[in-house]
Order: structure tokens, then sequence, then C-alpha cells
């Protein structure tokens, strides 16, 4: 099966980075994605790497090294809106080609 | 505006009752997807269809049933035999190919409480 782990808290102030960490343990690695999920809401799509390296979407950044199944969102100039939860999640070819989520870190961002 | 809709936002269910949630998505898309969501978790996956009449159990299948007649709609139905119903719901749907299609686009959820 899959598995991902990614740290359950973390907070840090405005303007700060934060990096969060997933490793993943899967059979037929397609891709990594990243969604973000304030309180309440629906998740939406933030980045997503199919290929070793750095991909920049404005403030944030995710990276992938599949040699070492990790990989990390950066988020920089941290904002208050900026305040949720954030999913990583892996496309399995070897399993229906069906997204596993990981259990979240939830970003708690202060002034 | 395209996107994808879920109805009803907050449901209550009383023991012993099956209830359907609705999902519908405008995007033409061919997946769709239902999670469910304990507070404070992540995401798991009960059923996916790529395409229509075809669909397939996710990770938490039981005591859970869906169809998939149109492209656009695919209800969840919450049986009686879920032992412990009560979450929040989600629906997605993406593309089966091209460059996009890792994309899941989530629908606002339903929140089932059981009384």
């Amino acid at each position: 099966g899959q598995s991902l782990e990614q740290p359950s808290e973390v907070t840090a102030v405005e303007g700060a980075i934060v990096q969060i960490n997933c490793t993943y343990q899967t059979s037929g690695f397609y891709g990594l994605s990243w969604y973000q999920q304030h309180d309440g809401g629906a998740p939406t799509f933030l980045s997503y790497n199919a290929l070793d390296g750095l991909e920049e979407t404005g403030r944030f950044s995710s990276f992938l090294s599949r040699s070492d199944s990790y990989g990390y969102l950066l988020l920089q100039e941290l904002q208050m809106k900026d305040s949720a939860s954030y999913f990583c999640a892996v496309r399995d070819l070897a399993a229906g080609n069906k997204l596993t989520f990981g259990g979240g870190t939830r970003v708690l961002v202060k002034p | 505006d395209g996107g994808i809709t879920q109805s009803p936002k907050y449901l209550f269910r009383k023991e012993g009752q099956n209830v359907t949630l609705s999902c519908e998505q405008n995007l033409n898309h061919d997946a769709m997807y239902w999670y469910r969501q304990d507070p404070g978790q992540g995401l798991r996956l009960i059923y996916y269809s790529q395409i229509v009449n075809d669909f397939q159990k996710g990770d938490i299948a039981e005591g859970y049933s869906v169809s998939r007649e149109k492209k656009e709609s695919f209800p969840l139905t919450v049986t009686s035999a879920q032992k412990n119903p009560t979450a929040f719901y989600l629906c997605a749907s993406s593309m089966v190919s091209g460059p996009r299609f890792d994309t899941q686009y989530f629908g606002p959820g339903t929140r089932l409480t059981v009384l």
C-alpha cells in the first residue's frame, strides 16, 4: 500500500519561511501534489511535482526527490491568510491511479 | 462559472437511516471521487469513478454505495451499515489525461451528523 508522513503542526510568524516535509512509500509512484485547506473549507490545489527539482508558484514552492521518496512545500513571506492545513498526496499507478493523501500539516501564522 | 456543487451543506441523520449526498460538476471531467475527512485528519478515499457506469472502491468503501449514471453526477449513499458515519464528506473531480490530469477540484463538502 501507500503511506505518507508529514508533521502534524508548524507555527511561525508573519514574514517567515516554513518548510513542510513529506516522505512517502508507494509501489508505482507517479507524482506528488500539495493541497491547502482552510478550516471548514474545501482543499484547493497548490502544486505538483512529477520530476525531481523545484517548482515555484509565487510565494509557494514545491520540491521533489524521487530517489529519496521525499518532497517538501516551502511557504515564503508568510501571511496570516496562510494559516491552514497543507496536505501532500501521491498518485500511485500501481494502485488504480488514485490519489492518497497524507494526514496534513496545520500551519499557524502568528502576528 | 464551472465548478462542483454538493448538497446539502449540513445533514442530520438518525441511526438506521440511509442518506444520499449529491455531487454535481460542470467541468466536463471524466473522473469523480468521494472522500471522507474526520476532524484533524487527512482525506480518505471512499469511491472513485473514471468513466460513466463504472466505479471502483477506495480505501474505506464499506457501508457506502455510489452510482455514475451521468458524467456530471456522482451521488454517494451512506447506508445504515456504516457504523460511524459522522464526518465531513468531500466530492472531487479531475481529468483522466493531459498535463493537468493530476489536479483534483473539490466541492464545498457536506457535513453529516448522526443523531
